[in-house]
């Protein structure tokens, strides 16, 4: 199986900061990489596929690069709306593997 | 717009097993999509259990794999879950989903687009 490291698991951020999240793969996975943000109680959305392409509906603050073992998700310029849980997620193999989330608080 | 609706039991003894449908709508099973099952532990992160096509191939997790069966109901438009040899490991919030995804060249890159709102199961005596 491949494994996702994410990190932070936490932050602290405030309205308006630029946020980055870090992703890491224990294996090559080229651009097989996603991410989603997680809501208290709600069900994740997907905000960008193929480690840099955003999902439709999502804001443009969000982006996403890396390739190969390293990615990364940006914020830029964090909304209220924005605190929440972020997973990454490869797609390179069977079984599907998610990292252990990364919770973006308000400081 | 495709949605999804998990439904079965909310508790299952231990040794027991876990029995969950997912109904499709606004779509159709036969679909040339893989059918999800991702499940999430009070409090942690997201595993995913496997996938069915309505062909009924199969790609389970490994960890879950003696234990998981997939099935497909075309006549119901509906995809099912069992998981046998329940413990308290596997309470946790129980999500169908579609496995979508966009080709680039040779290359295609799948992503979970929808997701059902998700069942909470627990198991307990």
């Amino acid at each position: 199986d491949i494994q996702m490291t994410q990190s932070p698991s936490s932050l602290s951020a405030s309205v308006g900061d630029r946020v980055t999240i870090t992703c890491r793969a224990s294996q090559s996975i080229s651009t097989y990489l996603n991410w989603y943000q997680q809501k208290p109680g709600k069900v994740p959305n997907l905000l960008i596929y193929a480690a840099s392409s955003l999902q439709s509906g999502v804001p443009s603050r969000f982006s996403g690069s890396g390739s190969g073992t390293d990615f990364t998700l940006t914020i830029t310029s964090l909304q209220p709306e924005d605190f929440a849980t972020y997973y990454c997620q490869q797609s390179y193999s069977t079984p599907l593997t998610f990292g252990g989330g990364t919770k973006v608080e308000i400081k | 717009q495709v949605q999804l609706q998990e439904s079965g039991p909310g508790l299952v003894k231990p040794s027991g097993t876990l029995s969950l449908t997912c109904t499709v709508s606004g779509g159709s099973i036969s679909s040339s999509t893989w059918w999800s099952w991702i499940r999430q532990p009070p409090g942690k992160g997201l595993e995913w259990i496997g996938e069915i096509y309505h062909s009924g191939s199969t790609n389970y997790n490994p960890s879950l794999k003696s234990r998981v069966t997939m099935s497909v109901d075309k006549s119901k438009n509906q995809f099912s879950l069992k998981l046998t040899s329940v413990n308290a490991a596997d309470t946790a919030v129980y999500y169908c989903a579609i496995k979508g995804g966009y080709s680039s060249g040779p290359r295609y890159y799948s992503y979970i687009d929808v997701w059902g709102i998700g069942t909470t199961v627990t198991v307990s005596s």
